[in-house]
């Protein structure tokens, strides 16, 4: 068990690009979570996946934003036309669960820095 | 729709010092609690975790957490400080339905030698 893993760790870019962004969640489990935290906040949900099933979205999550889980395995979280107000670090976070409640805890990975200049 | 307040943004104590982190949740059902510790460069790591039974649960690191639903509480203690509980933490509140958390805006740890 490596733990949750998330590439690339830093991404600088420049305002109007596209990036995107990869989690590999621990490999048995089949709940995949994004979060975002700015400066001297806490993380805020973004999205949830169960399997390769996107089951929330939270507004915060504007078209701009995409998420995908092809297969269940690993997650890209895309950001189109990226702007500053984006730049924030993106978490990722897995755990194994099989109903609505929190049978286990979800486990971070390192983070990716988006800074948009 | 659920919160969580932390009061206190910086807390500065001595090493050996006793601790106490407040942590004040809204949540209309029976609340899913949680501590995380982040450090620099670091993921969230989980301190412990509160889903029913016993109000007062134990934690990795010797960090101890009680619940309390008359006051919507969910605080943080440790007995003595060491200085590499130096790092940020944060307390969420998990909802059933949708497995997310909703964190507070944390607390900032100094420890002093």
């Amino acid at each position: 068990d490596t733990g949750v893993s998330q590439d690339p760790r830093h991404k600088i870019t420049k305002r109007g690009q596209n990036v995107t962004f990869r989690c590999d969640p621990i490999s048995e489990h089949n709940r995949l979570y994004w979060y975002r935290q700015t400066l001297g906040q806490g993380p805020e949900f973004l999205t949830y996946f169960q399997n390769e099933a996107q089951l929330e979205k939270s507004r915060l999550l504007s078209d701009r934003f995409s998420a995908e889980r092809p297969k269940g395995s690993f997650s890209t979280l895309e950001i189109q036309r990226t702007e500053q107000g984006d730049s924030a670090m993106y978490l990722c976070a897995s755990s194994q669960g099989t109903s609505g409640i929190f049978e286990s805890e979800q486990y971070f990975g390192p983070g990716t820095r988006l800074t948009v200049t | 729709a659920q919160s969580v307040t932390q009061p206190d943004i910086h807390i500065t104590v001595s090493e050996g010092a006793s601790l106490e982190l407040r942590c004040n949740y809204s949540y209309g059902a029976t609340p899913y609690l949680f501590w995380y510790v982040q450090s620099p460069g670091q993921g969230l790591q989980l301190l412990l975790k509160y889903f029913s039974g016993d109000t007062l649960v134990q934690g990795i690191k010797g960090f101890e957490a009680e619940f309390k639903r008359s006051q919507s509480s969910f605080n943080l203690r440790k007995p003595s400080v060491h200085w590499s509980d130096a790092a940020e933490y944060f307390c969420a509140v998990g909802s059933g339905g949708g497995n997310k958390l909703t964190f507070g805006t944390g607390t900032q740890l100094k420890v002093e030698l």
